[in-house]
């Protein structure tokens, strides 16, 4: 079954504690993101990768890391999480957008954090 | 520097009447556009998608979206909503030439019997 997966699903941290999240596709495609989903501002891009160990920053990089290592992983990195980065987050993943992203993306199930 | 607006944050509506969400969008280039459609404790899935040609797009679950360049809108109408259509729905725009994703704040559709 195509589909993107994300690990864990629930994560309740405390400031500082470094942390990453997992996202993983086997569908092949070139471009992976990262969304986090807050009540009232919708999905706002973090990160996204054109391809392997190609990345670039969106609209609200601060405080995250990425790594593109490998085609079907993209992993999330919180290197000290503060409670301002408490959030849905989403991973994305579609094949590589032809003039500009015209390609559907494909949803992880989302992973809750929590940071006290 | 782009935008998506979608006015209404939450819309209540009754089974089997129309329903409309509205999209409006700010780019000085050309731009792809998306509906996608979140149901509760679930990831996003597309609606549907305009890309080019005709400007009404319509998706496998009877929801039609119509692109307005002179409006710069994309607004998404059902003639007769099911309760199965409760869902958070998200406008969304890619620009040409990049490869970021703008998502507006969303509208809850809420369908009561």
């Amino acid at each position: 079954e195509a589909q993107v997966t994300q690990n864990p699903r629930y994560l309740i941290t405390v400031t500082g504690k470094k942390l990453t999240v997992t996202c993983s596709q086997n569908m092949n495609h070139e471009y992976m993101s990262w969304y986090r989903q807050d009540p009232g501002l919708g999905l706002r891009q973090i990160y996204y990768s054109m391809n392997v160990e190609v990345t670039d920053k969106g609209d609200v990089p601060e405080g995250y890391k990425v790594s593109r290592k490998e085609k079907r992983n993209f992993p999330l990195i919180l290197e000290s999480p503060s409670p301002n980065q408490t959030s849905l987050y989403f991973c994305a993943s579609s094949d590589t957008p032809f003039a500009g992203g015209n390609n559907e993306q494909f949803f992880g199930p989302g992973t809750r954090l929590t940071v006290l | 520097a782009q935008s998506v607006t979608q006015l209404d944050s939450q819309v209540p509506v009754f089974e089997e009447a129309p329903v409309e969400l509205r999209c409006n969008y700010s780019s000085s280039v050309s731009v792809y556009l998306f509906w996608y459609v979140q149901y509760p404790n679930q990831g996003l899935q597309l609606l549907l998608k305009y890309l080019s040609g005709s400007t009404l797009v319509e998706s496998i679950n009877g929801f039609e979206a119509e692109f307005n360049k002179s409006q710069t809108s994309f607004h998404l109408r059902k003639p007769s909503v099911h309760i199965s259509d409760t869902a958070e729905y998200f406008c969304a725009v890619s620009v040409s030439g990049t490869y970021k994703y703008i998502f507006g704040t969303g509208t809850r559709l809420k369908v009561l019997a």
